[in-house]
């Protein structure tokens, strides 16, 4: 157990509509970060929040959005989906900087029919 | 761009044997982290062993160590007294100053008991 907790596990939802996806970071992380693992496109790094403000961005589809809250928890909101945006996305969270292990939790499965 | 290269899609190796999984990154940064994580079919990230770029130390953990040469770019994984469960995807993964992680594509081990 990393410490991290993602929440749903698992969602399937239809083309178009919206949903949002949780991450709690490891007590005492500052840093959480959102990536994506599909089959075609591997581990892409989505976007990284340090501390409530935006930190760094990777490939980040525009229908896609991040933030996090004051208690460091952060959400990624997926809007407009399409069956290509099907993955597992992972949260990570690390106390800061690029020495630092970034942790991950278990991951939430997206499938969009 | 960094870029990491994982030339083994799948290796296998018989249980209590050794193995070498093969990692190549290319960047310009002489600044670096470099990182082995596990993926089991449990789909949980798990973190095996970091090697700092200014150290010229290889890292090890248990049965686990690296092969870290710099001017190759090069990073290897060595797992001795191979276990079933040591059967999963392993990801090689780059790290510098810009926090998010590069990821090979992955390698699929496979313990042969």
């Amino acid at each position: 157990d990393s410490g991290v907790t993602q929440t749903p596990k698992h969602l399937i939802t239809a083309t178009g509509q919206r949903v949002t996806l949780r991450c709690s970071p490891r007590s005492g992380d500052l840093s959480v970060y959102w990536y994506q693992q599909s089959l075609d496109q591997g581990l892409q790094f989505l976007i990284q929040y340090y501390n409530g403000e935006e930190r760094a961005k990777g490939n980040i589809l525009e229908r896609f959005s991040a933030q996090q809250f004051p208690d460091l928890h952060s959400e990624l909101n997926l809007s407009s989906l399409e069956l290509g945006d099907s993955a597992l996305y992972f949260c990570a969270s690390s106390v800061g900087g690029s020495q630092h292990e970034q942790y991950f939790g278990p991951g939430t499965r997206l499938t969009v029919t | 761009a960094q870029t990491v290269t994982q030339s083994q899609p799948e290796m296998s190796v018989q249980e209590a044997e050794t193995v070498t999984l093969s990692c190549t990154y290319d960047t310009s940064e002489s600044d670096y982290y470099l990182f082995w994580y596990k993926q089991p079919p449990s789909r949980q990230m798990i973190l095996v062993i970091r090697q700092e770029a200014y150290k010229q130390q290889n890292a090890t953990e248990n049965r686990f160590s690296v092969n870290f040469q710099k001017a190759a770019k090069s990073f290897s994984l060595k797992i001795s007294d191979s276990q079933l469960g040591d059967a999963a995807m392993y990801f090689c993964a780059y790290n510098n100053a810009g926090n998010m992680l590069t990821f090979g594509g992955g390698t699929r081990l496979m313990v042969k008991p």
